[in-house]
């Protein structure tokens, strides 16, 4: 079956612009999860859904940030006024509810450059 | 708070030799401790997890984890690796609930032909 998808794969924007990343997960999968990936570190944890509510975003790092999940299926994730300090992949994940022995299931990131 | 501590950024090892990769973990709470894979170019792969019970642990590829609490530790093991298991390696904990899981910095594995 399809896994979790990320769109686009790689993402070069200017200083100051606006940007957004789309996740798409796995049919079925209640719970999304958003993760930024800087350059010699470990995924850090952005942003949690349970179905169409933020159920916790004690991770976005400024009120920049910003994500969507309106119908509980695709999510969007939404950078304002873009930094260079935002530079990262962006990873999204999914799971099949928010229990924590259910897996989750990680799209292959989308690549911001911001110049 | 929660947080893991991989010791090792990179590992290199010969292929069919075995090999072990590091993890420290530090937690106020009860602890779910996970291994993840991540191949070149592609997307992050559970490869074994603790929840509880079976202090050993084994998972896909032939890796193994073992968790010891007392050492706060679960180091992944494998007995013979092979060229196809170089990749990035990432020790992960949870506290419980909704998985909002930290992971630690990564330990690189490179298989020498």
């Amino acid at each position: 079956g399809a896994g979790v998808s990320q769109t686009p794969s790689n993402k070069v924007t200017e200083k100051g612009k606006y940007v957004e990343l789309r996740c798409d997960p796995i049919s079925g999968h209640t719970a999304l999860y958003w993760y930024r990936q800087s350059l010699g570190q470990g995924p850090e944890f952005l942003i949690y859904f349970q179905g169409t509510g933020a159920a916790d975003d004690s991770g976005l790092p400024n009120d920049r940030f910003f994500a969507v999940r309106p119908e509980g299926s695709v999510s969007t994730l939404k950078i304002q006024r873009t930094e260079r300090g935002d530079s990262a992949v962006y990873l999204c994940a999914s799971s099949l509810n928010a229990g924590v022995g259910n897996e989750q299931f990680f799209g292959p990131g989308t690549r911001l450059t911001v110049l | 708070a929660q947080s893991v501590t991989q010791l090792d950024s990179q590992v290199p090892v010969f292929e069919e030799a075995p090999v072990e990769l590091r993890c420290n973990y530090s937690s106020s709470v009860s602890v779910y401790l996970f291994w993840y894979v991540q191949y070149p170019n592609q997307g992050l792969q559970l490869l074994l997890k603790y929840l509880s019970g079976s202090t050993l642990v084994k998972g896909i590829n032939g890796f193994e984890a073992e968790f010891n609490k007392s050492q706060t530790s679960f180091h992944l093991r494998k007995p013979s690796v092979h060229i196809s298991d170089t990749a990035e390696y990432f020790c992960a904990v949870s506290d419980g609930g909704y998985q909002k899981v930290t992971f630690g910095t990564g330990t690189k594995l490179q298989v020498i032909p």
